[in-house]
């Protein structure tokens, strides 16, 4: 059961244009949202998140979108650059309750971005 | 050394091979993980320790153990692996605390090959 899904394997852009990343996701239980961006032989980097009491954060070049009751987030890049090109990962989290606890994240598949000079 | 760091970075082993990863961090977090991921799937979680505690084993073959000797160490002991373990194992760490801190940073990861 695939809670968090990137329906796009790939996408590819122009340089200077917008770059749109979209993630769905089925749990009404997940609270914060994140996106990772990830190279070729590196770990995932963390990149921008976003809690499900906001729509919408900005950092820079980068904003993600939360529509909640569409259970769906997207990522902008604008403007993309040829460095953007990555792999992206949309994860998505629901807070544990306990004694103990952690983050446990859910990923979706990832998107190849490619970003065109 | 910054981040969180994984040795070996390429490992290949038989599968009657006995080897271990490591993963330190250099964050000062108190929480770290295991995620294995193979070609074309998401991330899967593997192991949490928070707090130098185990608190979830995703369902993990028992030919891999993990062990957190401390809050800034954690390894994952191999042994009997099958073909189908080959894979990228990523170790990650973050900052619980009470109000949740949910963004892990992420190692460069292990690539492994079983042979």
């Amino acid at each position: 059961d695939q809670q968090v899904k990137q329906n796009s394997p790939s996408l590819s852009v122009q340089e200077g244009r917008i770059s749109i990343l979209n993630c769905d996701y089925t749990n009404s239980m997940f609270d914060y949202f994140l996106w990772y961006k990830k190279y070729p032989a590196e770990g995932p980097t963390f990149l921008i998140s976003i809690s499900s009491i906001k729509d919408k954060n900005e950092d820079g070049r980068f904003t993600v979108f939360l529509n909640k009751s569409a259970k769906h987030l997207s990522l902008h890049i604008v403007p993309s650059q040829p460095g953007d090109s990555a792999v992206y990962f949309c994860a998505a989290s629901a807070r544990w309750i306990g004694e103990t606890s952690g983050s446990r994240l859910t990923f979706g598949e990832g998107t190849q971005l490619t970003v065109n000079p | 050394e910054t981040g969180v760091t994984q040795t070996p970075r390429h490992l290949v082993m038989g599968m009657t091979n006995k080897k271990s990863l490591k993963c330190e961090q250099h964050l000062g977090h108190n929480a770290m993980y295991w995620y294995k991921q193979s070609a074309k799937k998401p991330l899967e979680l593997m192991f949490v320790y928070n707090f130098k505690e185990q608190t979830e084993n995703n369902s993990v073959p028992s030919r891999f153990s993990p062990e957190c000797p401390n809050s800034s160490h954690l390894f994952l002991h191999l042994h009997t692996l099958q073909p189908e373990d080959s894979a990228l194992y990523l170790c990650a760490s973050s900052q619980e605390i009470d109000a949740g801190s949910y963004e892990q940073y992420f190692g460069p990861g292990t690539r492994l090959t079983v042979t």
